[in-house]
């Protein structure tokens, strides 16, 4: 099973882009990435999923290099109600389905 | 809003008790993931269920539990609580095929155990 280790905490302004990388350098071929944002006391919030190179929906980009030993999530113009925890999440399926959250990475959005 | 709902929303037990969590899938879901999160942390991946059966399980003791019914409804449930058993649990419904298992959160139920 992967380990996914990301960065403890991020600061930005409102308005910048901000890179959030996490590291799953174990990761199986059939493994997916997926990002999630939480909020206090809540259930974590899909936000984008992808397998390998580049996925991009109305909210994020998902850049994954071709050894996918890594994946970076975009998000871009953040405004200050993205002040949140975005974790990482690395499913694989070896017979059984088994699922390794990141460590987390705490992003605080400045006005 | 993802549709997966989860009860009770909190709950408190006292060591050596056991406890049942229930959460109902997203429509068109036949898949079911347990997660418990402690204070701080991340999730932690205890078991999934898929067509009513265990499908995956991580490292938790055989005490953590769980059922899935025919309308892939689950419930968790933990015996002889441990004050370390206190969490945010959290179920998480997906669809299982070949290309994709993305799956969507409950509120989740914070339990306390004293």
């Amino acid at each position: 099973l992967a380990k996914t280790t990301q960065p403890i905490s991020m600061d930005s302004y409102e308005g910048q882009e901000v890179n959030i990388t996490c590291s799953h350098n174990n990761i199986a071929t059939n493994d997916y990435i997926t990002w999630y944002q939480q909020f206090p006391s809540q259930g974590p919030r899909f936000i984008i999923q992808g397998y390998k190179t580049k996925v991009t929906n109305e909210v994020a980009s998902l850049f994954i290099p071709a050894d996918r030993k890594s994946s970076t999530l975009s998000l871009p113009r953040v405004s200050l109600s993205d002040t949140a925890v975005y974790y990482c999440l690395v499913g694989a399926f070896s017979g059984t389905y088994k699922y390794i959250f990141g460590t987390g990475t705490r992003l605080k959005v400045l006005a | 809003e993802t549709g997966v709902t989860q009860s009770p929303t909190h709950l408190i037990k006292t060591r050596g008790q056991q406890v049942t969590l229930r959460c109902s899938s997203q429509s068109g879901h036949n898949t079911v993931s347990w997660y418990q999160q402690a204070l701080g942390q991340g999730p932690q991946f205890i078991f999934q269920y898929y067509r009513e059966e265990e499908n995956g399980r991580g490292n938790f003791p055989p005490r953590f539990s769980g059922l899935q019914f025919p309308n892939y409804s689950s419930e968790l449930n933990v015996n002889a609580l441990e004050l370390d058993d206190s969490a945010l649990y959290l179920c998480a419904s997906s669809l299982s095929d070949l290309s994709t298992d993305t799956q969507y959160f409950g509120p989740g139920t914070r339990l306390t155990v004293l």
